[in-house]
């Protein structure tokens, strides 16, 4: 199962929105509703942020929010902020049963 | 407070085997699906392996055959045999609330398989 493909590095300034994006194949990121994104700052265990494609787990701001258009998933920052900048992972369910991680992308706040 | 807590890594030769293990505590419902997530020195995050609540197991292709993952309650353990140089990574366990996605997380523990 190769990893889903994301960019590596996204950058904005502070109060800017910014995507990421995280493509797969129909069997996996276009044929389950199962998109998860996490955020990792260095040295922590990953944060989940967003799960079944735009579902935001309580206690994430209303900042992040997630979307899906057939293949490609996508995470938004929209009020880009300094506490922001962190390593972001997409995650999806495979038609094998399996899980397969996104390469990340890091984001720097300018 | 929930809990996930990894214990039993370090180094070790390549060949031989070592036993994870993640105890969970603070839940208040037995997870229905259960993992192990690794992370290569400056890489990014790699699924290994799940169990469901049902008994269901699956495994990443790099570890197929050579690590099997079970759970006992709420505690979760990794038996890795056949250690590669490429199993050296952070190994996490991560509890879902619900299904293919991991709200909780432990701290992460070390493995480094070199001679």
């Amino acid at each position: 199962q190769s990893a889903l493909t994301q960019p590596a590095s996204v950058s904005g300034s502070p109060g800017q929105s910014i995507t990421i994006s995280c493509t797969g194949s129909s069997s996996d990121v276009g044929g389950y509703n199962y998109v998860s994104w996490y955020q990792q700052h260095p040295g922590k265990a990953p944060k989940l942020m967003i799960y079944e494609v735009s579902n935001r787990p309580s206690g994430v701001p209303d900042r992040f929010s997630g979307s899906k258009s057939g293949n490609t998933a996508s995470l938004t920052i929209s009020g880009l902020q300094a506490e922001d900048e962190a390593d972001y992972y997409c995650s999806s369910y495979t038609r094998s049963s399996t899980l397969v991680f996104g390469t990340g992308t890091k984001v720097t706040v300018l | 407070e929930v809990q996930l807590v990894e214990s039993g890594g370090g180094l070790i030769q390549p060949g031989g085997s070592l036993r994870l293990s993640c105890a969970a505590s603070g839940f208040t419902a037995s997870s229905n699906y259960m993992s192990w997530v690794r992370q290569a020195p400056g890489k990014g995050l790699e699924w290994v392996s799940v169990i469901y609540s049902s008994g269901y197991r699956y495994y990443a292709d790099s570890v197929k055959g050579r690590f099997t993952i079970s759970r006992d309650n709420s505690n979760l353990d990794l038996q890795m045999d056949s250690l590669r140089a490429e199993d050296t990574a952070v190994y996490y366990c991560a509890h879902s609330s619900g299904y293919y996605f991991f709200d909780y997380w432990g701290q992460g523990i070390q493995v480094t398989v070199s001679s």
